[in-house]
């Protein structure tokens, strides 16, 4: 069965400081791989995604995200962190076995951004 | 494009009332998702829509739920009757894409309180 996990309730960063949210997955078959952003009392927003091509994905607001196939993983970086940046991550994949594309979800990583 | 647009924004009802929770995706998008997201559950798939034709409603926990799309601008969500336990945050998204593909661009979000 398809698995999203990302092991972190919350990561707490200084501002200035590098941030990383970690995303790990299973599934059949090759990942498509996707990161939202949930601002409170908004909907979720989309970040980026990796379907196919360079491991190295790169987003809105200045994030990137690494897909690592040996290690099942698509951590979502970014080099500097801002105050605002303080959020619902969620991390989320479906894949291309067979002929249902069904969306995982994570249960989130609230990121708490320290002035 | 104003996005996907979403009402009521709140919703305050009594065990046993009917709610009508609305969507409107964004023009052009083929697909229509509606979520439900709850601390303990994360966020859950509900049904979703192609060309405004139900797809895959399995997510739909019990007969008390029901969806419509009966023309591609306009959603309905509804719950008859209600419950405490369907106390959520409700979101439609709409997408150019299948499910787990492609950007989800998501509504603001209906906050259902069931006293």
């Amino acid at each position: 069965a398809q698995s999203v996990a990302q092991p972190e309730d919350q990561v707490n960063v200084a501002e200035g400081n590098p941030l990383t949210v970690k995303c790990t997955y299973s599934v059949s078959g090759n990942p498509y791989l996707f990161w939202y952003v949930q601002y409170p009392n908004r909907g979720l927003q989309f970040l980026l995604k990796y379907i196919t091509g360079d491991n190295l994905v790169k987003g809105s607001y200045g994030f990137e995200a690494e897909f690592n196939k040996s290690q099942t993983s698509f951590h979502l970086k970014k080099p500097s962190a801002l105050v605002s940046d303080s959020a619902l991550y969620f991390c989320a994949v479906s894949s291309n076995a067979g002929n249902n594309r069904k969306l995982i979800w994570g249960l989130g990583t609230s990121l708490a951004v320290n002035p | 494009d104003a996005g996907v647009i979403q009402s009521p924004r709140h919703e305050v009802t009594e065990m046993g009332q009917e709610v009508t929770l609305r969507c409107k995706p964004i023009s052009g998008h083929d697909y229509l998702f509606w979520y439900r997201q709850t601390m303990m559950r994360g966020l859950e798939l509900l049904i979703y829509f192609n060309n405004n034709v139900p797809i895959d409603d399995s997510g739909m926990p019990e007969d008390r739920f029901s969806a419509k799309m009966p023309n591609a601008s306009f959603s309905t969500l509804k719950i008859q009757p209600s419950e405490p336990r369907d106390s959520a945050v409700y979101f439609c998204a709409s997408s150019r894409d299948r499910e787990g593909t492609g950007e989800l661009f998501f509504g603001e979000g209906s906050r259902l309180t069931v006293l």
